[in-house]
C-alpha cells in the first residue's frame, strides 16, 4: 500500500489556467505539507498542515492555497499558474505527537510543466 | 536559508563504505540533524536522525562530533542503488504566526526542515 500518494504525477497546463494536486497518506499522520522542487533540484517547503489547521505557510504567492478537508488529505490549488511555477511538488507527512522521530514521508511527486 | 554545507558531490566504489561529511556549526542545542535521500526522480526518504550520540539503523551509521558542528552519514557497504543525492538537514522550529499558535505549536511540536544542495552520490560497479 502507498503510504503517501499524489495525483497527477504529470501535470502539462498552460499559463493562467487554475489546477489542483490531490495528496493523501494511509499513515494515521497528523501533520502533512507541500515542498517545491525547482528545476535546480533545490527543494524548499511551500506549507504545513495539522489537524487540518495551517502551520507553515512559507513566502508562497496567494496564488496557491492548499485545503485539507480531513488529517488524511493536503490539496494543493494553483490560480493563474505562472512559467515560474514549473517544478515537482512534492506532499508528505509526519506524526507529530510528543515523539523524538518526526521523520517525513514523502509522496512520489507532481511534475508541473506551465507553457 | 540552509543551515547546513555538503560537498556537492562524491564517488564511491561498490562495495565499500561511503562516508558523507556535513557541517552545520550554527545548529542549536535542541535542533537533530537528519539525513535524507533521493533518488532520481523519487520523493525525499528517510535514513536516519540524531541529537548527540551516534545512530545506527539498518540503512545507515551517524557520526556527530561532540561539538556537533558536523556529521558523517555511513552507508556501510555501498549499492548501486545507493547512487543518489543525500541530504543533510537540521530540524528548525516551527514557523509562528502568531502568540497563540505558538503556544499550540509548542505542545504539539510541529517541524519543518530547510533542504540544501546535497551531495550527490554515484555508486560506481
Amino acid at each position: 500500500d502507498t503510504a503517501v500518494s499524489q495525483t497527477p504525477k504529470y501535470l502539462v497546463t498552460q499559463m493562467g489556467n487554475d489546477k489542483s494536486i490531490k495528496c493523501e497518506q494511509n499513515l494515521g499522520h497528523d501533520t502533512m505539507y507541500w515542498y517545491k522542487q525547482d528545476s535546480k533540484k533545490f527543494l524548499k517547503i511551500m506549507f504545513s498542515y495539522n489537524n487540518k489547521e495551517l502551520i507553515i505557510n512559507e513566502t508562497v504567492p496567494n496564488r496557491f492555497s492548499p485545503k485539507s478537508p480531513d488529517k488524511a488529505h493536503l490539496n494543493l490549488h494553483i490560480n493563474s499558474l505562472e512559467l515560474g511555477d514549473s517544478a515537482v511538488y512534492f506532499c508528505a507527512s509526519s506524526q507529530d505527537k510528543y515523539r523524538s522521530s518526526y521523520e517525513q514521508y514523502f509522496g512520489p511527486g507532481t511534475r508541473l510543466t506551465v507553457t | 536559508d540552509a543551515k547546513t554545507t555538503q560537498p556537492t558531490s562524491m564517488d564511491c566504489a561498490e562495495g565499500r563504505a561511503a562516508n558523507l561529511p556535513c557541517n552545520h556549526s550554527t545548529i542549536s542545542g535542541n535542533e537533530y540533524v537528519y539525513w535524507y535521500r533521493q533518488i532520481h526522480s523519487q520523493g525525499p526518504q528517510y535514513i536516519i536522525h540524531g541529537l548527540k550520540n551516534n545512530e545506527t539503523n539498518e540503512m545507515a551509521s551517524l557520526i556527530i562530533t561532540e561539538d556537533r558542528k558536523s556529521s558523517t552519514l555511513i552507508l556501510p557497504h555501498a549499492t548501486l542503488r545507493d547512487t543518489a543525492v543525500y541530504y543533510c538537514i537540521v530540524r528548525v522550529a516551527g514557523y509562528l504566526r502568531n502568540l497563540e499558535i505558538h503556544l499550540w505549536w509548542v505542545i504539539s511540536g510541529t517541524y519543518k526542515y530547510i533542504f540544501g544542495t546535497g551531495t550527490r552520490l554515484k555508486v560506481l560497479a
